[in-house]
């Protein structure tokens, strides 16, 4: 079975300072990685994902996460935090050889971002 | 492109009585809807994957009687909650895909509350 894990609740940075949220996973094969925000009150919208290729991947709104195979990480990084990122942030897992549920999305718990003034 | 829409946006009403949460895909065709369920501070939990034209596929733990899924045209797929009590009170958020195993693109989400 697939899971992720957002080891950190709330991440609190300041504005303008680099943000790191946290994401680990555990597949049996090779995974679909992604990453989601959602603003209170309001569904997920995408950021990025990794499907194979540069273990970088540059999503929307200056984000960009790292995806590290030994570590079995996907940590989503931004090199500047703005007050308008404080949201909270989901990653997420797919296994696409996971037979009948090989497209079903497995969610962490979320990490609340708060980017402070 | 992909926008999906919920209806309503948010919903009251008293136990006993059935829901129905309306989720469209507007410029797309999806093959495969998906519903969640959210609690306050809390993950998305699958409740079941639907596929257009078939029955709805649900998650272990989950009442098919009581959430009912139709999607039966490839823009839209509906989920009624029957005999809506306290506890069904969710914030409830479904997504869509072109074909199964395609990325999923996230309705804005319902909230319900029961009384």
């Amino acid at each position: 079975a697939q899971s992720v894990a957002q080891p950190e609740d709330q991440v609190n940075v300041a504005e303008g300072n680099p943000l790191t949220v946290k994401c680990t996973y555990s597949v049996s094969g090779n995974p679909y990685l992604f990453w989601y925000v959602q603003y209170p009150n309001r569904g997920l919208q995408f950021l990025l994902k990794y499907i194979t290729g540069d273990n970088l991947v540059k999503g929307s709104y200056g984000f960009e996460a790292e995806f590290n195979k030994s570590q079995t990480s996907f940590h989503l990084k931004k090199p500047s935090a703005l007050v308008s990122d404080s949201a909270l942030y989901f990653c997420a897992v797919r296994d696409p050889y996971s037979g009948a549920g090989s497209y079903q999305l497995t969610f962490g718990k979320g990490t609340k971002l708060s980017v402070i003034p | 492109g992909a926008v999906v829409s919920q209806h309503p946006s948010w919903v009251i009403c008293k136990s006993g009585t059935s829901v129905k949460i309306e989720c469209r895909s507007l410029d797309f065709q999806a093959t495969t809807m998906f519903w969640y369920r959210q609690f306050p501070k809390q993950s998305l939990m699958l409740m079941a994957t639907s596929n257009e034209g078939s029955k709805a596929t649900y998650e272990q733990g989950v009442e098919k009687d009581k959430f009912l899924i139709n999607h039966a045209s490839l823009t839209l797929s509906t989920l009624t909650v029957t005999s809506a009590h306290p506890e069904d009170s969710s914030f409830y958020i479904c997504s869509a895909s072109r074909i199964a195993g395609d990325e999923q693109f996230f309705g804005p989400g319902t909230r319900l509350t029961v009384l």
